[in-house]
């Protein structure tokens, strides 16, 4: 999976509780970014980040924050959990190449359930 | 707004026979589409990718993608298909701000 680990890998909490996934990587890329997979909607983005301390919302990021202090870490807290965050959330890391062409890698993901 | 289309939730076609899994795209100025590969409880694998260039793209384990700009289309293709190509497989397309927009999903099943 590119370099890239999620932890916890699984997460059951309750409503309300604030619970924070992390996403670290060892290949130095610039951009980072945090998916959410739910049927019948594919990924959603929920943040994102193109340098420390730089992050940006996603189509998703109401009741998300992110924080990104190093390069290699990217964490993403849910503030007060809700059934409708139970999801499996995916991290995924890119770099800009030469022509503005770039794919993104993937973690293996953290399945979330909220009770 | 750029989007991606997967017209299917599922495609079934028997061991050795070609397959197709569609997407479509609507995208302002020239698009970069994507195909990734998720296999169960593992995350998303990039297949291949189209930029500029020549209509079809080849790309991982014998996939191959072939874009029509008059049919915006983005179809990915094997001429045939293994077992072990079940799985979801999902279209995107690069959106401002280098973020991809992503289908749905299509689900691949190769039955022996």
């Amino acid at each position: 999976d590119a370099g890239i680990t999620q932890s916890p890998r699984h997460k059951v909490t309750e409503t309300g509780t604030p619970v924070t996934l992390r996403c670290h990587q060892t290949e130095n890329h610039r951009y980072m970014y945090w998916y959410r997979q739910d049927p019948g909607h594919g990924l959603r983005l929920i943040h994102y980040s193109y340098g420390v301390k730089d992050t940006d919302k996603g189509e998703v990021s109401d009741g998300y924050s992110v924080s990104r202090s190093k390069t290699e870490d990217f964490l993403l807290t849910l503030e007060s959990a809700t059934s409708s965050q139970t999801s499996v959330y995916f991290c995924a890391i890119s770099e800009v190449r030469a022509g503005g062409s770039y794919e993104q890698y993937f973690g293996p993901g953290t399945r979330l359930t909220v009770t | 707004a750029q989007s991606v289309a997967q017209p299917e939730d599922q495609v079934n076609v028997a061991e050795g026979n070609p397959l197709t899994v569609k997407c479509t795209y609507s995208v302002s100025g020239n698009p970069y589409l994507f195909w990734y590969v998720q296999y169960p409880n593992r995350g998303l694998q990039f297949l291949l990718k189209y930029i500029t260039g020549d209509n079809l793209v080849k790309g991982s384990y014998g996939f191959e993608a072939e874009f029509n700009k008059s049919q915006t289309s983005f179809h990915l293709k094997k001429p045939s298909a293994l077992v072990s190509d079940s799985a979801l497989y999902f279209c995107a397309v690069r959106e401002k701000g280098d973020k991809l927009i992503f289908g749905t999903g299509t689900r691949l099943q190769v039955f022996p």
